[in-house]
């Protein structure tokens, strides 16, 4: 199957500072990556939807400002967390979705820790 | 987004079949059905996926009713590594493509 990568696995970061992770669909293009986070013994939760060439779109409750998400590409988005709090600390999670055949399948990137102090 | 119903954990032992159902009555016609697994501090691995009747790969089966609204993951002859979190989801059909998480099932599987 196709593959994405994140980069990087696992990052610990001050409080106040600005923290950059990036997603990488390797095999295929991905005109659309999304965003998901998962704390501890909770599921994924969807942040954002990335789309290639335009500005993402943003779950409710999710702060764009804090969060900002670009996919310059069509291999590669990111999402910087901005002025970095503890309660930012997390697992996020990337998927890039490929069209097969009509349907669309995701493929979900390995995850980030963020560890914020 | 149609929303999805699954057990909460599910207790197995090495070398039986596991069956998961998860409920989705609110599924809509251009919507796929498609089962991940997810290890603890992994991203979650995509397992099958289907829109009507049985599909089987290498690793499941998935059995869909004619009316769609459930369907149910087959796990053949489970191992201690097929304790994970398995979650059911629908959508990514071409009009609704985000697909959003449920609680998904934690398999536990006995020596």
């Amino acid at each position: 199957g196709a593959v994405v990568s994140q980069h990087p696995s696992w990052v610990i970061c001050k409080s106040g500072t600005s923290v950059k992770i990036e997603c990488r669909s390797l095999d295929f293009q991905a005109t659309t990556m999304f965003w998901y986070r998962q704390f501890p013994k909770q599921s994924l939760m969807l942040m954002a939807t990335s789309n290639e060439g335009s500005k993402a779109t943003y779950e409710q409750g999710v702060e764009k400002d804090k969060f900002l998400i670009n996919h310059a590409s069509l291999t590669l988005s990111t999402l910087t967390v901005t002025s970095a709090h503890p309660e930012d600390s997390s697992f996020y999670i990337c998927s890039a979705r490929e069209e097969l055949a009509g349907a669309y399948e995701q493929y979900f990137g390995p995850g980030t820790r963020l560890t914020v102090t | 987004l149609a929303k999805t119903t699954q057990p909460i954990s599910m207790d197995s032992y090495e070398g039986q079949e596991v069956n998961i159902t998860c409920s989705h009555n609110n599924i809509a016609t251009n919507d796929y059905i498609t089962w991940y697994q997810q290890f603890p501090s992994q991203g979650p691995r995509f397992i099958i996926q289907g829109y009507k009747t049985k599909v089987t790969n290498e690793v499941a089966s998935l059995f869909i009713p004619a009316d769609r609204k459930s369907s149910t993951l087959s796990l053949p002859r489970v191992s201690l590594s097929d304790t994970a979190v398995y979650y059911c989801l629908v959508g990514g059909g071409s009009n609704d493509y985000k697909l959003s998480f449920g609680a998904g099932t934690t398999v536990t599987v006995r020596a």
